[in-house]
């Protein structure tokens, strides 16, 4: 079946411009989590989400960041004011309900210039 | 807090040896553990996981790993390299609860020689 989408799968930037990133879930899968890759921190926990509510934003960076997640599915992850640090390849991957393991997306590499 | 050492950054073989990629964890309970895989350019695909039981666990391409308790450990093995097996190489492990979100190691570039 499907897998886990991102799009897009580029994004170039300017500084102080917002950007948002979309995730299409595997259908049916509850749990919806967003990673970020980047070379100086590795793979980092972002936000977690259990249908439409996010139980752990523990790893979001700053108030810059936001994400929302609709009819328990599709997600949005939203960058206000991006800053050059904020480059990196941001993951999203999806969990079924009674299961552990996380299915992710190929990604989208943002670029803030 | 949980983490995750992988202590080779980088490793080189030939096509047809073997392979071990080594993973050290921290957690205070039993852990639920994970190697993912990455080529250049893609998201991360999922190799093998141990949850419980049988302390080795056998993956997709080949791979198997084996849980030790008395070292922390959960080192990746493969008994014959392919040339398609060169991409990078992460250990996870998962928080428990309902959470699960997952704390990677640093990741293993692994190369393989004609």
């Amino acid at each position: 079946g499907a897998g886990v989408s991102q799009s897009p799968s580029n994004k170039v930037t300017e500084k102080g411009k917002d950007v948002e990133l979309r995730c299409d879930p595997i259908s049916g899968h509850t749990a919806l989590y967003w990673y970020r890759q980047s070379l100086g921190q590795g793979l980092e926990f972002l936000i977690y989400f259990q249908g439409n509510s996010a139980p752990d934003k523990s790893g979001l960076p700053s108030d810059r960041f936001s994400a929302e997640r609709t009819g328990g599915s599709v997600s949005t992850l939203t960058i206000q004011r991006t800053q050059q640090e904020d480059s990196a390849v941001y993951l999203c991957a999806s969990r079924p309900t009674r299961y552990n393991e996380q299915y992710f997306g190929p990604g989208t590499r943002l670029t803030v210039t | 807090a949980q983490s995750v050492t992988q202590p080779d950054i980088h490793i080189t073989v030939s096509e047809g040896a073997s392979l071990e990629l080594r993973c050290n964890y921290s957690y205070g309970a039993t852990p639920y553990l994970f190697w993912y895989v990455q080529s250049p350019g893609q998201g991360l695909q999922l190799l093998l996981k141990y949850f419980s039981g049988d302390t080795l666990v056998q993956g997709i391409k080949g791979f198997e790993a084996e849980f030790k308790r008395s070292q922390s450990s959960f080192n990746l093995r493969k008994p014959s390299v392919h040339w398609s097996d060169a991409a990078e190489y992460f250990c996870a492990v998962a928080s428990g609860g309902s959470n699960y979100k997952l704390t990677f190691g640093k990741g293993t570039l692994l190369t393989v020689n004609p």
